[in-house]
């Protein structure tokens, strides 16, 4: 029944480790993305996907790589993770964003030590 | 670029108090205007929406007018709840489909 679900929940890993979060929507949208909230709240584009498409591709080291296999599901790998890598990372999708706004995932919380 | 502006917190009310969250807004061309809230521990939830200058988006006791004269679109209710504690975001949707939140207004309503 969930629209927007992403995978882990909750993610405690050590600096260095390479690590993936995956997200899938069955909302039949178009474009997906990710949004990093630090922790003041501060809510950043990482990127988008149209239709497996690269369309946003905002300033985020080259160690975080998405991968679409296919416009239900937009994955994020973080390579090398780093202490300022700790956040909440929402997935989102949308169909027609000007009119409906964007269906959020409930977050991963990602905590390097 | 096209950015948003809102009212800093936190914001602290007793319940049935009025609240108004601020939010202006920098586009080129017409963008569309939504708000946002998160509970804690949870996912953004798009609360209200608007498309176009003038438009009143309106959801649970909120409201929002798109005002192109003053580029705003204040959130307000006239008599909150303590379920309304929540992080309020105001958006800007830019023409390349990107959503631009504000900063956040942490909301608080005491019993």
């Amino acid at each position: 029944d969930t629209a927007v679900s992403q995978t882990p929940k909750y993610l405690v890993t050590q600096m260095g480790n390479d690590k993936s979060i995956k997200c899938e929507q069955n909302l039949g949208h178009d474009t997906m993305y990710w949004y990093k909230q630090d922790s003041k709240k501060f809510l950043k584009i990482m990127f988008s996907y149209n239709n497996k498409e690269l369309i946003i591709n905002e300033t985020v080291p080259n160690r975080f790589s998405p991968k679409s296999p296919d416009k239900a599901h937009l994955n994020l790998h973080i390579n090398s993770l780093e202490l300022g890598d700790s956040a909440v990372y929402f997935c989102a999708s949308s169909q027609d964003p000007r009119e409906k706004g964007y269906t959020f995932g409930s977050g991963t919380r990602l905590t390097v030590v | 670029g096209d950015s948003v502006t809102q009212m800093e917190g936190p914001v602290t009310l007793s319940e049935e108090a009025f609240l108004t969250i601020n939010c202006t807004y920098t586009a080129t061309g017409y963008p569309s205007l939504f708000w946002y809230v998160q509970y804690p521990g949870e996912g953004l939830q798009l609360l209200l929406k608007a498309t176009k200058a003038d438009d009143k988006g309106s959801n649970k006791g909120f409201e929002a007018t798109y005002r192109k004269e003053t580029t705003s679109f204040h959130l307000e209710k006239g008599s909150v709840q303590v379920s309304d504690s929540a992080v309020y975001f105001c958006a800007l949707k830019s023409p390349d489909y990107k959503l631009s939140f504000g900063a956040g207004t942490t909301v608080t309503v005491r019993a």
